[in-house]
């Protein structure tokens, strides 16, 4: 069954401190694999995507890796900032003769003064 | 990037009417664009797949003659929630998928909060 977890399912952080965010995906063929943020009332904005052939990818603060081996990702965010505050969505994709998306639960994080 | 764009985002309706929420992808085609909806502190769930031209495709659990989904253009699809009940708000999302061919491109349109009274 095509299947993705996240950890830890809700973070509190201090500003200015870094944190790493958890992906474990069941998901075949594995075609990419996306993280989102989501701010609440809003829709998710794309933050990394990774293909099989990928094992980092950066974006400002945000650093995504990706391990298709063990099928795990983390995101890792350095520094972080009060507008961090938000949901992190794990989105995995397989191609099963089109795209098939399977979302994560999220992880809440919320950043603290 | 590429931008999705709702309407409304935000709908107050009374039991028993329909609302519809439209979705547009402004700079770009999709062919397919996807329909979720997102209860309070949970994830997304996908309900449809709509494909420009052609009948969308439900997930099990929803009902396909309450969700009305048309895909009349490759830049417009809409979501007409036939005789709303209070179970039924929820925030709507929608994603519009690129036709280039490019497997990364799903871009998410804001939302629309649906709340029935």
């Amino acid at each position: 069954k095509n299947q993705v977890e996240q950890s830890p399912q809700s973070l509190i952080i201090l500003e200015g401190k870094n944190c790493t965010l958890q992906c474990n995906y069941t998901v075949s063929p594995f075609s990419n694999l996306r993280w989102y943020k989501q701010d609440t009332g809003r829709g998710p904005v794309s933050l990394t995507i990774m293909t099989f052939s990928e094992n980092t990818k950066s974006n400002g603060r945000y650093t995504a890796t990706l391990d298709a081996d063990t099928k795990q990702s983390s995101l890792h965010i350095t520094a972080s900032q009060l507008s961090d505050s938000a949901s992190y969505i794990c989105v995995v994709s397989a191609y099963l003769g089109g795209q098939n998306f399977v979302f994560g639960p999220g992880t809440r994080l919320s950043v603290l003064p | 990037g590429a931008v999705v764009s709702q309407h409304p985002s935000r709908v107050i309706c009374k039991s028993g009417t329909s609302v519809k929420i439209e979705c547009r992808s402004l700079d770009f085609q999709a062919t397919t664009m996807f329909w979720y909806r997102q209860f309070p502190k949970q994830s997304l769930m996908l309900m449809a797949t709509s494909n420009e031209g052609s009948k969308a495709t439900y997930e099990q659990g929803v009902e396909k003659d309450k969700f009305l989904i048309n895909h009349a253009s490759l830049t417009l699809s809409t979501l007409t929630v036939t005789s709303a009940h209070p179970e039924d708000s929820s925030f709507y999302i929608c994603s519009a998928k690129e036709t280039s061919g490019d497997l990364r491109g799903q871009f998410f349109g804001p939302g629309t909060r649906l709340t029935v009274l």
